[in-house]
């Protein structure tokens, strides 16, 4: 079955970029997407990339695609300390309707 | 704010009782979506439903069911309740039924004691 894969934690200062990783296994996956959640909240919907693209940009998040290698990034520029959640990559595959999600990266963003 | 409704907010409940989450999409979204978030599993899929229709089933146990009724909210049955069934169980939804963006609820954070 599908297998995503995060790192679990990251620790920034604030000003610096960050850069979030992720690795999947599905090669018949149409979208991955960014999703952020805040202590005691829901998932927000950060960013999501469709396959065929390389590389989406919005505002101060860059998403870079890596089929070959089914690695998946989230750089963060000028992270900020509100920046500070969990971040979760997850893929939908082209035969499915349901999302496979990874088990999230601790952003932690010191003043 | 995503649009998703969910209630409760919180419920704290006993081994062995029945409880029921009650999640309203988005306007204009047909397809609704149950996930189940704990520490040790991360966030699980459990059921999608679309127009009424259950569409997709993941990892859900037979003692919970789901539906969707026709003015398009959702709600999740947990029965027969146990320790290991504490969890935030969000709902999310999408437009169609192809599993594109899905937009979340805050959740329910279910207490067994």
């Amino acid at each position: 079955g599908e297998d995503v894969e995060q790192s679990l934690f990251l620790s920034v200062r604030e000003g610096d970029s960050s850069v979030i990783n992720c690795t999947y296994t599905d090669s018949s996956s149409t979208y991955l997407y960014w999703y952020k959640q805040e202590p005691g909240a829901g998932l927000q919907l950060l960013t999501y990339i469709f396959s065929n693209m390389d590389m989406k940009q919005d505002q101060r998040l860059t998403v870079l695609l890596n089929k070959k290698d089914k690695h998946l990034s989230l750089r963060i520029a000028d992270t900020q300390t509100g920046d500070s959640a969990i971040y979760f990559c997850a893929e939908k595959d082209s035969g499915y309707s349901t999302l496979t999600f990874g088990k999230g990266t601790m952003l932690l963003v010191s003043p | 704010d995503s649009g998703v409704t969910q209630t409760p907010k919180h419920l704290i409940t006993a081994t062995g009782q029945r409880v029921t989450l009650r999640c309203s999409p988005r306007s204009g979204d047909l397809s609704v979506y149950w996930y189940q978030q704990s520490l040790d599993q991360g966030l699980q899929f459990l059921i999608q439903y679309y127009n009424g229709e259950e569409r997709a089933k993941g990892n859900i146990l037979e003692r919970f069911s789901a539906q969707q009724f026709p003015d398009l909210h959702s709600e999740l049955n947990l029965s027969s309740l146990e320790l290991g069934d504490s969890a935030l169980y969000f709902c999310a939804s999408s437009v169609q039924g192809g599993g594109e963006t899905q937009y979340f609820g805050p959740g329910t954070r279910l207490l067994v004691l």
